[in-house]
Order: C-alpha cells, then structure tokens, then sequence
C-alpha cells in the first residue's frame, strides 16, 4: 500500500472561512510534508514533519496552520486565506526526512479561494 | 535560479515518436525520482535512481543518473496518448538540506 489520503479532493472557501485539509498515510512513514502547487508549476514545499515534529516551514504566512496529530496523520488549517493562495495543495510522505527516500504524493485538495 | 534545469518545458509529439526529457544541476544529489502527474491529481513516483551511471527501465520508460550524479534523463519509446502528463524530476542532497528540489517540469502531449 503506497496510498496517500487526502481531504476534501475540492474545497471552495470564502476569505473570511476557517477550513482544514486532511491527510492519512498507513505505510508506516515517520515524514509528511505539504506542498502547493499553482497550474503547470512545479510544487513548492511548504511545511515538513519529521516524527510528528515540525521540522521546516519555509517561510509559509501563518494563515496556513500545519498540524501533526499522531504519525499517520497531518492536517493543515486555513484561516482568512487570499484569493492568491488558490492552489492545489499536495500532501505527501516519505519513509525517513532526507537521504534519498522516495516521496509519496497524495491526489491533491484543489482550493479556491473566493 | 532553478537549481534543477528540466528541458525541453513543452513537448508536442505524435504517437509512436521516441523523446527525452533531461534534468541537470551543477550540484551533485544522493538520489533523483521522476514523478509523472495528470491535470487535478497528485505527482506519481516513476523511479528512483541512487547510483551514479544506473539506468532503470519501466516498460517504454528508460532512466538514466549520470555518472557525477548530477544529471538524469527519462527517454520515452513509442510514446502513446496515455504517456500525455507533466514529467518532473526531483533530487534530493545535503547541498539542499535534504529538501526535495523539484525541476520546472516537462509538459508532454502525445497525439494520436
């Protein structure tokens, strides 16, 4: 099982709307990560969990909030988002943080901001 | 500056065409995966290549990491419509404090 989880697959929220976006992993990986990823880009890491800790936040604004309930599990709360942040975001998870494992990508929460 | 160069950005080609797409760096990486991804869903992982000069084949797939590990080339035999998606490389190495660095991605469409 290389499955990746994510929820909603859709979400449209208003500017003023408190949402979350789930993420599940059953394969035993001790590293999430979530990306955004605008059309016809390449993904930007946003944050990265390593052992239910947080372990990078590239410089994300705090409307976006990570949470990291137990291993199998990572969620990531918006609140007062701007239309700009419209995007596909991308949760995905790995065996280890660095040296060379392999990323798992999950389908993806397409988010319109309204 | 894209630390990973991805070429060519768009491709166009008929079914039954070969193509390659290459991904370099100056930098030298631990490990290099190729993803394809399709309008709306997440990036699938291809292959993974650790070994500088390893070539992995998937089918009508052939991956190559090149010998200073700092280069990789994904080449496509007698593409079909369903290889139609965005193809991106992705390495990984402490030059990068083991973030995963993605290239710009190569838009593929095979016509029929």
């Amino acid at each position: 099982d290389t499955e990746v989880t994510q929820t909603p697959k859709h979400l449209v929220m208003g500017m003023t709307n408190k949402k979350s976006l789930k993420c599940e992993q059953h394969m035993g990986h001790r590293a999430m990560y979530w990306y955004k990823q605008k059309a016809k880009k390449p993904p930007e890491l946003m944050f990265v969990y390593s052992y239910e800790k947080l372990s990078i936040n590239e410089s994300v604004p705090s409307r976006f909030s990570p949470e990291c309930p137990n291993s199998s599990l990572l969620n990531l709360h918006l609140h007062a988002l701007q239309p700009e942040d419209s995007a596909l975001y991308l949760c995905a998870s790995s065996q280890s943080w660095g040296m060379g494992t392999e990323a798992f990508f999950g389908q993806g929460t397409r988010l319109t901001v309204v | 500056t894209q630390l990973l160069e991805q070429s060519p950005q768009f491709l166009s080609i008929q079914e039954g065409e070969n193509l390659t797409v290459y991904c370099n760096s100056s930098s030298v990486f631990s490990s290099l995966q190729w993803y394809r991804q399709e309008p709306g869903e997440g990036p699938v992982l291809l292959v993974t290549v650790v070994t500088g000069g390893e070539v992995k084949k998937l089918k009508r797939l052939t991956f190559q990491f090149g010998d200073a590990r700092k280069d990789s080339s994904l080449h496509i035999t007698a593409a079909q419509p369903g290889d139609t998606g965005l193809y991106l490389c992705a390495g990984e190495g402490r030059e990068y404090g083991n973030k995963l660095v993605f290239g710009a991605g190569t838009i593929l469409r095979v016509k029929s």
